[in-house]
Parts: structure tokens; sequence; C-alpha cells
């Protein structure tokens, strides 16, 4: 059964890059020709989708962030990862790892990793 | 950025049926994108519970059931338990943003 967990730093600094990775266990990021996507949720709002790659390294992004966000994929380390430039205090939420079913217009999430809060403060 | 609308909260008494709808628009649950839908309890991760419109994952409780008809998908809960108090979110693909994929608004049920 596959497992996602989220790792990085839980404190940056406004205007840095936040650095996040997931990791995949109980299967190869690189098998079933899987998409991979992270999702982020501020407290006590909703979420939002950030992006996906597939594991050729294609990706797509929300268009809203899509300017500052970069996602990548280590097949070898079995992870990808989320890069966030030029962060505000609007940043700070939960940060999410899911793998993708479906395809990209079909898609939905499952399993997801279990979070990661992520606080953009000085 | 929510481009689909449900209610901020819904209640019921245990036993009693529950819907919660998803509203969205011709450039994504009315393009005929399919639609799915996620239970988030308290301080964990979104699970997921519909997929595809209607379909059931493995282990998903009969009482939880999808629809989907127009610009709108709904989620019914049946039979409400104590245990289904959490929050709700819809979720489905918008042409018009690029292939993103968008997430309703969350409702959050509450079992009286």
């Amino acid at each position: 059964q596959v497992q996602l967990q989220e790792s990085g730093p839980g404190l940056v600094k406004p205007s840095q890059t936040l650095s996040l990775t997931c990791t995949v266990s109980g299967g190869s990021i690189s098998s079933g020709s899987y998409y991979w996507s992270w999702i982020r949720q501020p407290a006590g709002k909703g979420l939002e989708w950030i992006g996906r790659i597939y594991t050729s390294g294609s990706t797509n992004y929300n268009p809203s962030l899509k300017s500052r966000v970069t996602i990548s994929v280590d097949t070898s380390k079995n992870q990808f990862s989320l890069k966030l430039s030029s962060v505000t205090a609007a940043d700070t939420a939960v940060y999410y790892c899911a793998r993708v079913r479906g395809i990209p217009s079909l898609n939905w999430f499952d399993p997801w990793g279990q979070g990661t809060l992520v606080t953009v403060s000085s | 950025q929510s481009v689909l609308t449900q209610p901020p909260s819904v209640s019921g008494a245990p036993g009693q049926r529950v819907t919660i709808s998803c509203t969205g628009s011709s450039s994504n649950i009315g393009a005929g994108y399919d639609v799915h839908w996620y239970q988030q309890l308290p301080g964990t991760a979104p699970k997921l519970l519909i997929y595809g419109n209607s379909n059931r994952p493995s282990g998903v409780p009969d009482r939880f059931s999808g629809s989907k008809s127009g610009t709108s998908a709904s989620l019914a809960i049946t039979g409400l338990q104590a245990e289904d108090e959490a929050d709700y979110y819809c979720q489905s693909y918008d042409s018009s943003l690029s292939g993103s994929n968008v997430f309703g608004t969350g409702t959050k049920v509450t079992v009286l």
C-alpha cells in the first residue's frame, strides 16, 4: 500500500523559497503511470491545488501560483519536491502531497500524505 | 480561487439523511468533468470518499453516495453517524484555468 510523507522546514522567512519533499513508500514512484501532486490548506480554510508532475518530469501548475512554483521528481530516491519562491504570510498553510489517479482531466487524489505545516514569518 | 461552491454547513440528527451540494459552471462540472469527494476529519488529511461522480473506494461505507447533474453534484450521507462529523470537499477539473484541478469551498457536517 502506497504511503506518502512530507518533509521540510516548518518555518520560512518572507521573500525566501519554501522547499518540501514528499517521500513515497510501499511502491515505486515510477510504476503505474501516475501523476503526483501538491495541495495546500491555510488554517481554517479550504484546499488549493498547487500542481502536478508526471514521472517523466512533465508538469502542470495552478495559474495563480505558476510564476513561483517548481515541482520536480527524483525517481532514484522515490521522491518528488515542491519549491515556492518569494513567499509571504499568505503562503502559510499545511502542505499535502498526494498521488493522482486517473487522467489529468478526470483525476482525483488518493492517497494523501499526513501534511506538514509551513509558517512564513520573520 | 474556489470555483466550486458548497454550503458552509449542514447538520442532522443521528440516523438522518443529509446532502451536500457542489455547484460549478460550464467550464468544469457542466463540461462533463468528473466530480470527486473527500472527507477531512478534524486534524487529519483529506481522505477520498467518492471518485468519478458516484464510485466508492474500497472501505467506504455505502451510506455515502454521489451524483452529478448539469453543473452541480451532490454527496448524500444516509444513516448519519457521529463519526461522520467532518469537513467535506468536492473536486473537479476546470478547462478555463489551464487545466487546473479545483476544489469546492468545503462543507462542515455537524451531527446533532
